[in-house]
């Protein structure tokens, strides 16, 4: 497709269980992101790859949440032993440009509820 | 103190009047500066980039930059109803990694 792709759009899940979240960039972006946005707040960073590596992993809040990218396009965000505060819409992006922060292009973002 | 801070608002304003949105940024090494939109449901989308310190004008949209102060703007001029959203200022390192204020929420009444 034209644009990022993230899938699934809507996840609901029990306390406890793991989650996987796919993002698929555009094709030939060299570098992706993966944000939290909660309701009613800002985006916050979790983790950004340059090709399969990531030269920055601050973000992710826990040793529960880890990610992955493969072949310099796809990754996943997986959470381990999801908890309620978990809940919130996960946001990929990628980018063409590399250095200086380009111009991000999102997906629509998963949305996870976790009971 | 958070790395980019906005004023979360809402900023009311008439249709027709000039918007005027507010950035301040901690790291005096950041590099480039974004303004997105945001609308409710809707995933970001980027409307202005800035990288040297001035003014940078597109349509009715002017970013702002002043690096000594480490301050960032936007300005909308003739404010349309459809240009409520959520504006979310970004600032950039070298290396990429793009950091989000929380947002201003923009109502522009008719």
């Amino acid at each position: 497709g034209a644009g990022v792709s993230q899938s699934p759009s809507n996840k609901v899940t029990e306390k406890g269980k793991d989650v996987e979240l796919r993002c698929d960039p555009i094709s030939g972006h060299t570098a992706l992101y993966w944000y939290r946005q909660s309701l009613g707040q800002g985006l916050e960073f979790l983790i950004y790859f340059q090709g399969n590596s990531a030269p920055d992993k601050s973000g992710l809040p826990s040793d529960r949440f880890s990610a992955e990218r493969t072949g310099g396009s796809v990754s996943t965000l997986t959470i381990q032993r999801t908890q309620q505060e978990d809940s919130a819409v996960y946001l990929c992006a990628s980018s063409l440009r590399r250095g200086r922060g380009g111009e991000l292009f999102f997906g629509e973002g998963s949305r996870l509820t976790v009971l | 103190q958070k790395e980019v801070e906005q004023n979360s608002g809402p900023l009311s304003v008439p249709e027709g009047a000039i918007a005027s949105l507010n950035c301040t940024y901690s790291d005096r090494g950041s590099q480039s500066f974004f303004w997105y939109r945001q609308y409710s449901g809707k995933s970001p989308e980027l409307i202005m980039f800035i990288y040297s310190n001035g003014d940078k004008e597109d349509g009715r949209f002017t970013a702002q930059l002043n690096k000594a102060s480490q301050y960032v703007s936007l300005l909308i001029r003739d404010s349309q109803p459809s240009d409520s959203a959520t504006y979310l200022c970004a600032v950039g390192t070298s290396y990429g990694k793009l950091t989000f204020g929380q947002g201003t929420i923009l109502t522009v009444h008719p």
